[in-house]
C-alpha cells in the first residue's frame, strides 16, 4: 500500500519559518514527481510546489516563489517543503501527494499536517 | 493562469439520485487533462478522475467524468451515502496547476 505521512505542522509566528517533511513508502518513491498542495481553513485546494523524481526539477506557484524551497532525500525516502517568511494567510493544512507517471495530478494523498501563523 | 470555475457550489440531492457537476475552464486545457477529486472533512483528498474519463483504481464505476475543451462533467450516477462531499476538479495541462473552488454534495 502506498502510504504518505506528513509532518513538521505547527503555530509560528508570523515572519517565522517551518519546515515540513514527507514520509513516503509502499512505492519506489525516487521514481515519481512529488508535490504539496494546501488548504487554507474554509478554502478550496491550491498547489504550492513541486519536485521531480532526481530533485532535479522544481516547480512553486508564484505567491511562494522565493519564501518556500520543495527537496527531497530519496535515500530516506522523504519530501521537505521549508517555509520562510511565513503569513498569516499561510496558514492551511498541507498536504504532500505523489504524481503518478511524473503527470500532474496527484495519487495518493497524505492526511496533511496543519500550519498555523498567529501571533 | 486557467481559472477552474465549479457549479453550482451546493447540490442537494437525495441518496440514489444523479448527481451532475461541472468545471468551466477560463480557457481550453492542454490535452483534456483534468482531474477530479473527493474531499472530506478530515480525510484527505482521493483521486476520483484523471484524464476527463479514466477512472482511477478502486473508484466504483457510478462515477463517470466527460467533457473537453473548457467544459466538463463529474457524474455520478446513484449516490451512496458515503458519497456525500465536497468534489474538486483539477488541471494539470498547463502550468501553474489549478483547482476548481469545489462543489459540496450534501443530503
Amino acid at each position: 500500500e502506498e502510504l504518505l505521512l506528513e509532518s513538521g505542522g505547527g503555530l509560528v509566528q508570523p515572519g517565522g519559518s517551518l519546515r515540513l517533511s514527507c514520509a513516503a513508502s509502499g512505492f519506489t518513491f525516487s521514481t515519481y514527481a512529488m508535490s504539496w498542495v494546501r488548504q487554507a481553513p474554509g478554502k478550496g485546494l491550491e498547489w504550492v510546489s513541486a519536485i521531480s523524481g532526481d530533485g532535479g526539477k522544481t516547480y512553486y506557484a508564484d505567491s511562494m516563489k522565493g519564501r518556500f524551497t520543495i527537496s527531497r532525500d530519496n535515500s530516506k525516502n522523504t519530501l521537505y517543503l521549508q517555509m520562510n517568511s511565513l503569513r498569516a494567510e499561510d496558514t492551511a493544512v498541507y498536504y504532500c501527494a505523489k504524481e503518478p507517471r511524473s503527470s500532474g495530478y496527484f495519487d495518493p494523498w497524505g492526511q496533511g499536517t496543519l500550519v498555523t501563523v498567529s501571533s | 493562469e486557467i481559472v477552474l470555475t465549479q457549479s453550482p457550489g451546493t447540490l442537494s440531492l437525495s441518496p440514489g439520485e444523479r448527481a451532475t457537476l461541472s468545471c468551466r475552464a477560463s480557457q481550453s486545457v492542454h490535452n483534456n487533462k483534468l482531474a477530479w477529486y473527493q474531499k472530506k472533512p478530515g480525510q484527505a483528498p482521493r483521486l476520483l478522475i484523471y484524464g476527463t474519463s479514466s477512472r482511477a483504481t478502486g473508484i466504483p464505476d457510478r462515477f463517470s467524468g466527460s467533457g473537453s475543451g473548457t467544459d466538463f462533467t463529474l457524474t455520478i450516477s446513484r449516490l451512496e451515502p458515503e458519497d456525500f462531499a465536497v468534489y474538486y476538479c483539477q488541471q494539470f495541462g498547463n502550468s501553474p496547476l489549478t483547482f476548481g473552488g469545489g462543489t459540496k454534495v450534501e443530503i
